[in-house]
This record gives structure tokens, sequence and C-alpha cells, in this order.
């Protein structure tokens, strides 16, 4: 079957613009995860859903950064006002349930000018 | 929280040498220790896991070690290809959600 995927695959972006991303989790996953990776490093936690409801956003930035999950499936992150270091690959991810191996989307490069 | 360490943070092997990258974990509650790779421009991908519940696991090539006493796991890479060359993550759960090590960008020359 298909796997996550994202979009849009790159979006640059000016300072000070809104920009929003999406994720399709794999079908019947009710788990989602929003990770993202900076040049060379590794994977920041931002946000999980179980279901449409986010029982952990301890990742997220700040107030800057928001995502919701409707219908069990799509999931949206948006980021207000960004700024340069917010550029970074956003990954989002799948599994069954919790506690299970993810499956990883392709990711969303941003970049912010 | 659960703060996970990876090392080395690179690392060079000839073909046909072994790898071996290590992780520490902080949280004793932690039982689920997967390993993604990343090959570059692609997305991570699981290579294996290990539950607290066993101490070693294999899929043919690779081996997944876990010293729960310790809080240390580790991945085995033998007989290296040059096709393993990526960066490798490893995670530990908390809870809901899995922390990242930093990766070990492993280069296998040929």
């Amino acid at each position: 079957g298909a796997g996550v995927s994202q979009s849009p695959s790159n979006k640059v972006t000016e300072k000070g613009k809104d920009v929003e991303l999406r994720c399709d989790p794999i079908s019947g996953h009710t788990a989602l995860y929003w990770y993202r990776q900076s040049l060379g490093q590794g994977l920041e936690f931002l946000i999980y859903f179980q279901g449409n409801s986010a029982p952990d956003k301890s990742g997220l930035p700040s107030d800057r950064f928001s995502a919701e999950r409707t219908g069990g499936s799509v999931s949206t992150l948006t980021i207000q006002r960004t700024q340069q270091e917010d550029s970074a690959v956003y990954l989002c991810a799948s599994s069954r349930q919790s506690q299970r191996g993810y499956f990883f989307g392709p990711g969303t490069r941003l970049t912010v000018l | 929280g659960e703060n996970v360490e990876q090392h080395p943070s690179t690392l060079s092997v000839q073909e046909g040498d072994s790898a071996v990258i290590k992780c520490t974990y902080s949280d004793s509650a932690s039982n689920y220790f997967p390993w993604y790779k990343q090959e570059l421009g692609k997305r991570p991908q699981l290579i294996i896991d290990i539950r607290s519940n066993v101490g070693e696991k294999k899929d043919q090539r690779i081996a997944v070690t876990l010293n729960k006493t310790a809080k240390h796991f580790s991945l085995h890479i033998t007989e290296t290809q040059p096709e393993d060359s990526a960066v490798y993550f490893c995670a530990a759960q908390e809870t809901d959600k899995l922390i990242f090590g930093t990766g070990t960008r492993l280069q296998v020359f040929p």
C-alpha cells in the first residue's frame, strides 16, 4: 500500500510569512508524529497525535507552531511568522499505535529567506 | 525526560569489516529501541528494533544488543558493504514517542 506522503516537498518562504505543511499517514495508522531535522542534525520531536487529539505537544518550539489532525488521518503543521531558524526538513511519521516502529514520510524541506 | 546519546558521530570502515554504533539512554522505563538508516536525501527507514525483554536480536548482517542494567544498546553490522553507507539513528521510547540519538555517519570504503 501507499506509504506516508508529505507536501510540499520543498517550500521557500520569506521571513515573517506563514506556512502550512501537510502529512498523509498510512491508512489505519492511528499514531502520527512530527519531527524536525536541521542540517546534519538528529531528529527533534515536535508533536504526537493519537487519532485527532494531541496528547503530547511538548516539542513545539514556540507558540508560532501549531498542528492539527482531522478525521484521524491528514495532519497539518502550521508555522506562523516564520524565522530563519525555522529552516529545516520537517518529517512526519505514522505507526499503527504508539510504541511501535515508525514509517516516515519523505519530508518537507523548508527554507526561510 | 529521556535523553539518548550516540557514538561515534562518524565511522569509516573498509568493505568487509564490522561496524559498531553505541547508544545510551537515561530513562529506565524505556522498553523499545529501534534503529533507523537514512541514506542521503532519503527518509529514515527502520532496519531493526529490540524490546527490553530480550538481550539480542539478529537479522542477517545486522544485530542489536541491549543491556538494560547499564542502559545501553548497540548496533552491529558485519561484512559491511558500500551500500551500508548512510546515517544511522538509534532511538528509545519515552511513553508515547521516540527520542532519537544524534546519528552516526557510516562510510564504507571499497
